[in-house]
């Protein structure tokens, strides 16, 4: 069974980067038709979708977030990892990874995800 | 950008049936995928590919599709379906996946 659990500071300040990690466990993060993600979820609000990485490094990211996303994936360890530049108290949020296994027409059929690591941007 | 529309909330008895609905142009050419989330807890997927149901999910749990709407059917809902429930997809390049603003399911 995959497991997922993310990292990193659950305090950064405004304008500064935030930077999580994503651990995989129970398979390797660059066999099989998987791709992974990033969703944050700000308290009391809905779920935004940040991104999606496939183990080759092929990335996608939310438009509204583009110009400050970066996801990247290194396979020797297993992880993949989010970077949020430019801060601001918008992007206080919970943020999961998640792990996508996709069946020959590039569809997700099996889903993984953490159990999800609160940041908040504050001074 | 691309929008998913679903209803903020929806109240049910215990034993009827919850169909929540959620909207957007591309559903024509995408699938859609279902979460259920309970408080304080991450999203779980309880249908996929519009229609499928993963192993583990009760059957009361179906989706259905038809043009610019996919609809999450709970059938007998009980107690413990009551959770915010969510519907994603991907615009129509197929790249940038979007989810809808939620649903508040609420058994009373």
């Amino acid at each position: 069974q995959v497991h997922l659990q993310e990292s990193g500071p659950g305090l950064v300040k405004p304008s500064q980067t935030l930077s999580l990690t994503c651990t995989v466990s129970g398979g390797s993060i660059s066999s099989g038709n998987y791709y992974w993600s990033w969703i944050r979820q700000p308290a009391g609000k809905g779920l935004e979708w940040i991104g999606r990485i496939y183990p080759s490094g092929s990335a996608n990211s939310s438009p509204a977030l583009k110009s400050r996303v970066t996801i990247s994936v290194e396979t020797s360890k297993n992880q993949f990892s989010l970077q949020l530049n430019s801060v601001t108290a918008a992007d206080t949020a919970v943020y999961y990874c998640a792990g996508n296994l996709y069946d020959t027409t590039g569809y997700s059929t099996v889903q993984h995800w953490g159990q999800g690591t609160l940041v908040i941007v504050s001074s | 950008s691309y929008e998913l529309t679903q209803p903020p909330s929806m109240s049910v008895s215990p034993g009827q049936t919850a169909r929540i609905t959620c909207s957007g142009d591309a559903l024509t050419d995408q699938y859609a995928y279902w979460y259920q989330q309970r408080p304080g807890q991450a999203p779980v997927v309880v249908i996929y590919k519009d229609t499928e149901r993963p192993s583990g999910i009760p059957e009361r749990f179906s989706g259905s599709s038809s043009g610019t709407t996919v609809t999450l059917t709970i059938s007998g809902v009980q107690a413990e379906d009551e959770a915010d429930y969510y519907c994603q997809s991907a615009d129509s390049s197929g790249i940038i996946d979007v989810f809808g603003g939620g649903t508040k399911l609420t058994v009373l």
